[in-house]
């Protein structure tokens, strides 16, 4: 069965300093890979999205970027965090079939910037 | 107009009562239908899935598509304390993945 592991759980970061989150899936192969921030009573917001080692697509312009270095691994990164970046962040991934690739989450990464 | 619409809650009910969870969409054209379950500051974990209309029943839980008033529900049948949480409805068109729409979630309270 496919598993995603995400880490780590909880950070509290200070304002301008660098971020980096990590999330790798296991027992699938090529999948599709997003990063999702979660606002309280705003949903799931899309940051970036892959289909493929070293192929990042950012759906809003931002603060954060993001790189996928093997096939199920994917990272979000920052090099100066702003108070802003605070929140709820979300590895997930899908199978890369066509027709309702379902998504699939990880446990959640809480970052708090002070 | 959002793409999706759900009632943030919320939703306060005694053990054992039926639940009714609902969103509405505007496009026509989404043609998969998923719930999530997010229990506090934890990952969504899917609950269901639903390809086009009808009913779709697992174990206390039935998803409800109604594509002709781009409805879609999520009944829970004698709910517990358990399944106090927030539900997210999904949906998506045939490309699905990075075109996947959430709701905002409702959250549930079930009171023992």
């Amino acid at each position: 069965s496919q598993t995603i592991h995400q880490w780590p759980a909880t950070l509290v970061q200070p304002v301008g300093s660098p971020l980096s989150l990590e999330c790798t899936v296991e027992g699938t192969s090529n999948p599709n890979l997003y990063w999702y921030r979660q606002a309280a009573g705003r949903g799931l917001q899309l940051l970036f999205y892959s289909v493929g080692i070293g192929q990042i697509s950012s759906e809003v312009p931002q603060n954060l970027s993001a790189s996928r270095p093997q096939d199920r691994q994917f990272i979000l990164s920052s090099k100066k965090l702003l108070l802003s970046d605070s929140g709820f962040y979300l590895c997930a991934w899908s199978q890369r079939i066509s027709g309702g690739n379902t998504i699939y989450f990880g446990e959640g990464s809480w970052l708090t910037v002070v | 107009q959002k793409e999706v619409e759900q009632d943030p809650g919320p939703l306060s009910v005694p053990e054992g009562a039926i639940v009714s969870l609902n969103c509405t969409y505007s496009n026509s054209a989404f043609q998969y239908f998923m719930w999530y379950r997010q229990y506090s500051r934890k990952g969504p974990e899917l609950l269901m899935y639903t390809y086009s209309s009808g009913n779709k029943e697992d174990g206390r839980f039935t998803a409800q598509v109604d594509k002709s008033s781009k409805y879609i529900s999520l009944f829970i049948r004698d709910s517990q304390p358990s399944d106090s949480a927030t539900y997210l409805c999904a949906m998506s068109v045939n490309t699905g993945g990075f075109k996947t729409i959430f709701g905002a979630g409702t959250r549930l309270f079930v009171k023992a």
